[in-house]
């Protein structure tokens, strides 16, 4: 099975400065997907970007971004202009083009501070 | 459209009892899942089907059993409640026939604790 590693548990970032959120994944298919959901304190997952493993360009939507590095197997995510609403969790997780399952990391816990 | 729905929003359960969390969605989306959610440990599949009739065991399936009803509704079993199934349980969706690349979309989480 893919694994998928997010290797900070907590982060903390100042209001309107930028963050990196970094996840690692293993795999050795070649077309897959890679997302980002945010989960704020009401528990909902919501859905922040999305990434097709066989588009070199990065995915953006608006504050959030993405740098895609398929040989490093790395997907980081960057929010810039940091808000008090960005408070979460946020969990990386992985899909192949094959398969059905999505694999999540353990989720990095954002804090921004006013 | 309310998305995916998920009953009840609590429940405290004591040792040996049964119970069934319910999940229902309105996408006419294929593919349902059942994660459960620990701290530190992501959330972790415990059971998924990716179509009507048809159910696949995740990560972490003992202790638990799923009925896939109709293409809505995708039910999940407690038959021996322990207080290791203490936990934040979410069901999900996806349309994974028509575009592979498309999101997992998630029902607002169960809390269940088992004294």
């Amino acid at each position: 099975a893919q694994t998928v590693t997010q290797s900070q548990p907590e982060m903390s970032v100042q209001e309107a400065e930028t963050v990196t959120l970094s996840c690692t994944y293993d795999t050795s298919e070649s077309d897959y997907y890679l997302f980002w959901y945010k989960q704020p304190p009401s528990r909902q997952m919501i859905l922040v970007i999305r990434q097709e493993a066989y588009k070199q360009q990065n995915a953006t939507e608006n504050r959030f971004s993405v740098n895609f590095q398929k040989a490093a197997k790395s997907f980081s995510l960057k929010i810039s202009d940091s808000q008090l609403g960005d408070a979460a969790m946020y969990f990386c997780a992985y899909s192949s083009n094959t398969g059905n399952q999505f694999y999540f990391g353990t989720g990095t816990s954002l804090t921004v501070i006013p | 459209n309310a998305g995916v729905t998920q009953t009840p929003k609590f429940q405290v359960l004591k040792t040996g009892q049964s119970m069934t969390l319910q999940c229902a969605q309105d996408m006419n989306h294929n593919s349902m899942y059942w994660y459960r959610q620990d701290p530190g440990m992501g959330l972790r599949l415990i059971y998924y089907s990716a179509s009507e009739g048809t159910t696949d065991k995740g990560e972490v399936p003992n202790g638990y059993n799923v009925s896939r009803l109709n293409k809505r509704e995708f039910s999940l079993r407690l038959e021996s409640a322990a207080p290791s199934q203490t936990s934040v349980y979410f069901c999900a969706s996806r349309d994974h026939r028509t575009r592979a690349y498309n999101e997992q979309f998630f029902g607002p989480g169960t809390r269940l604790t088992v004294l």
